[in-house]
């Protein structure tokens, strides 16, 4: 049972517009969040994470959105440049066990 | 400060044969994870070890696969024998492992598998 989801497996952006990449999980006891950055041949890299008890995490161009109640987990990137083309991973924690989406591989066109 | 080691990054054998894989985990990182990721999917904990002892094993197959970490540091990873279906990357990654929650981890490059 997929407990972290990523529905959109690809996306493709223009150079300098939002990149949107969002993940959905179903367990409530999750209390710590995060994004990974994936390029090929090289393993997961952490971006950004974000605690339950807050609902926005920002960092550069990197921003976090946690929506408890629908528990829904969003990543904008702002503006999108082309090097930020990779795979991205979410994950859900609860107790130190994380739990890994199906990714969501992020085209940056120049 | 040097992250995530892993040996061997690539290797192909053939099913039925064994086949073993290494993780250096961050220096001071007391918690290390191995993860199956097959082609397409998100990373699969295999393995959760806190300092020398196992959290987590759940999702081990332990008929054929084994891990270990002797003196808290240092892992291996062994299948024994391997299957075409365990053709997959393996990733370690390693936490402080001080607050059992917001914890994060950090990656090694992989080692890819190929089982023919």
């Amino acid at each position: 049972d997929q407990q972290v989801k990523q529905n959109s497996p690809s996306l493709s952006v223009q150079e300098g517009r939002i990149s949107i990449l969002n993940c959905d999980y179903t367990n409530s006891m999750f209390d710590y969040f995060l994004w990974y950055k994936k390029y090929p041949a090289e393993g997961p890299t952490f971006l950004i994470s974000i605690s339950s008890i807050k609902d926005k995490n920002e960092d550069g161009r990197f921003t976090v959105f946690l929506n408890k109640s629908a528990k829904h987990l969003s990543l904008h990137i702002v503006p999108s440049q082309p090097g930020d083309s990779a795979v991205y991973f979410c994950a859900a924690s609860e107790g130190g066990q994380f739990y890994f989406g199906t990714g969501t591989s992020l085209t940056v066109i120049p | 400060e040097a992250g995530v080691a892993q040996s061997p990054r690539y290797k192909i054998i053939e099913k039925r044969q064994s086949v073993a894989f290494w993780c250096n985990p961050i220096s001071g990182h007391a918690t290390l994870y191995w993860y199956q990721q097959i082609l397409g999917q998100g990373p699969k904990l295999l393995i959760q070890f806190q300092n020398n002892g196992v959290v987590d094993d759940s999702q081990l197959p332990k008929d054929r696969f084994s891990a270990e970490r002797l003196k808290g540091v240092d892992s291996t990873l062994k299948i024994q024998p391997a299957k075409l279906e365990d053709s997959a990357v393996y990733l370690c990654a390693s936490s402080l492992g001080t607050s059992g929650s917001w914890e994060t981890q950090y990656f090694g490059p992989g080692t890819r598998l190929l089982v023919l």
